[in-house]
């Protein structure tokens, strides 16, 4: 079954203790992407990244670092999290071009 | 910089009303543009896109978008909605790179049965 998967899904943590939100796709897209949800913001996009080894900033990058060293896998870093990264997370995938964009199920981070 | 609007935050309807959800863009070149779906407690789901042609597109569970070009809208509508069709409502948009993807904030679609 085509899908993005993030693990956690949910996640409690203090200010300033590094984390790291995994997610993963098994359709061989090229594109890949993270956002993040806020009440009556919508999605901002986070980082993204066109294909292996290729990264780069999306509206809202600052306090957030990502990687990208194999095309399935595109973890989002956390370095120091803070309590306005309090959020729900989606990781997105498509191919390059116009394909489709599909959205894991999401992380729902709490920062203290 | 690209922009999505979406000016109902909010929208009650009850079963059988026409849905219309407003969506204005501001998008320097081409612009491609995207209806999402979240059902509550799950992921987004497109429900329509359109990157050229016939301005009028049809998506998934009876619900269509028309692409005013000179209005720099891409309002999506149905005519009959359904207690079903709860969910909040994404408005998205990008260009033909499709390095960036902008969303609009969301509308609350509330449908009583």
């Amino acid at each position: 079954e085509a899908q993005v998967t993030q693990n956690p899904r949910y996640l409690i943590t203090v200010t300033g203790k590094k984390l790291t939100v995994t997610c993963s796709q098994n359709m061989n897209h090229e594109y890949m992407s993270w956002y993040r949800q806020d009440p009556g913001l919508g999605l901002r996009q986070i980082y993204y990244s066109m294909n292996v080894e290729v990264t780069d900033k999306g509206d809202v990058p600052e306090g957030y670092k990502v990687s990208r060293k194999e095309k399935r896998n595109f973890p989002l870093i956390l370095e120091s999290p803070s309590p306005n990264q309090t959020s729900l997370y989606f990781c997105a995938s498509r191919p390059l071009g116009r394909g489709t964009q599909y959205f894991g199920p999401g992380t729902r981070l709490l920062v203290l | 910089a690209q922009s999505v609007s979406q000016h109902n935050h909010h929208v009650i309807l009850s079963e059988a009303a026409s849905l219309e959800l407003g969506c204005n863009y501001s998008y320097g070149g081409t612009v491609n543009l995207f209806w999402y779906v979240q059902y509550p407690g799950q992921h987004l789901q497109l429900l329509l896109k359109y990157f050229s042609g016939d301005p009028l597109v049809k998506g998934i569970k009876g619900f269509e978008a028309e692409f005013i070009k000179s209005k720099f809208s891409f309002n999506l509508r149905k005519p009959s909605v359904q207690w079903s069709d709860t969910a909040e409502y994404f408005c998205a948009a990008g260009g033909n790179a499709g390095n960036m993807l902008t969303f609009g904030g969301g509308t609350r679609l509330m449908v009583k049965p």
